[in-house]
């Protein structure tokens, strides 16, 4: 079973388009966040949701929409799409804010390109 | 969240103990010490954490310094499926976020 699952794996699509990548955890967990992976490597979030509330907003631009209908859904949708777009992109989530230190749990990414 | 230091790349022979150092010469009484690493094309993978304690589990150990400003990933038995980039990352208790670095890239030879 798929912990953390995101859909679809490879997406490429021109420039101007508008496309939306999918999340499903079952885990049972309320916190769910988007990261992204650029060309070199780095690793950075891009949203946290807490039980369908938008915590963390990483100075994204705003043709970056996050959407969660319920706790263990966050999906992305992204509006005209640039090249700079182009990277992989991970869906995760945690159970709260434990004081023991919440673990997060990745998905296995989708990997964007705009040509 | 602290920021921690470690090597750009290690290389281990397989069958031996891969030990990967970190350093969080700045880190906080509140911020445990996470370890992720993430093999190619693949999300990051959760390896094991801990506060002031060494810890182990089924994948590594965690041996963390007395002062907690340096720590090591120990991988007991290192095969060529642990060839990967490994992330320590000191994470304030609570935070709802990993900030990740650059990593090691360790790379595992037969």
């Amino acid at each position: 079973d798929t912990a953390v699952s995101q859909t679809p794996k490879y997406l490429v699509t021109q420039m101007g388009n508008d496309k939306s990548i999918k999340c499903e955890q079952n885990l049972g967990h309320d916190t769910m966040y988007w990261y992204k992976q650029d060309s070199k490597k780095f690793l950075k979030i891009m949203f946290s949701y807490n039980n369908k509330e938008l915590i963390i907003n990483e100075t994204v631009p705003n043709r970056f929409s996050p959407k969660s209908p319920d706790k263990a859904h966050l999906n992305l949708h992204i509006n005209s799409l640039e090249l700079g777009d182009s990277a992989v992109y991970f869906c995760a989530s945690s159970q709260g804010t434990g004081i023991s230190g919440n673990t997060i749990y990745f998905g296995e990414g989708s990997w964007l390109t705009v040509v | 969240d602290a920021k921690t230091t470690q090597p750009t790349s290690m290389d281990c022979a397989e069958g031996r103990a891969a030990n990967l150092p970190c350093n969080h010469s700045t880190i906080s009484g509140n911020e445990y010490v996470y370890w992720y690493r993430q093999i190619h094309s693949q999300g990051p993978q959760y390896i094991i954490h801990g506060l002031k304690n060494n810890e182990t589990n089924e994948m590594a150990s965690l041996i963390i310094t007395e002062d907690r400003k340096s720590s090591t990933l120990i991988l007991p038995h290192a095969t060529l499926r642990d060839t990967a980039v490994y992330y320590c990352i000191a994470r304030i208790q609570g935070a709802q976020k990993l900030v990740f670095g650059q990593g090691t890239r360790l790379t595992i030879n037969p």
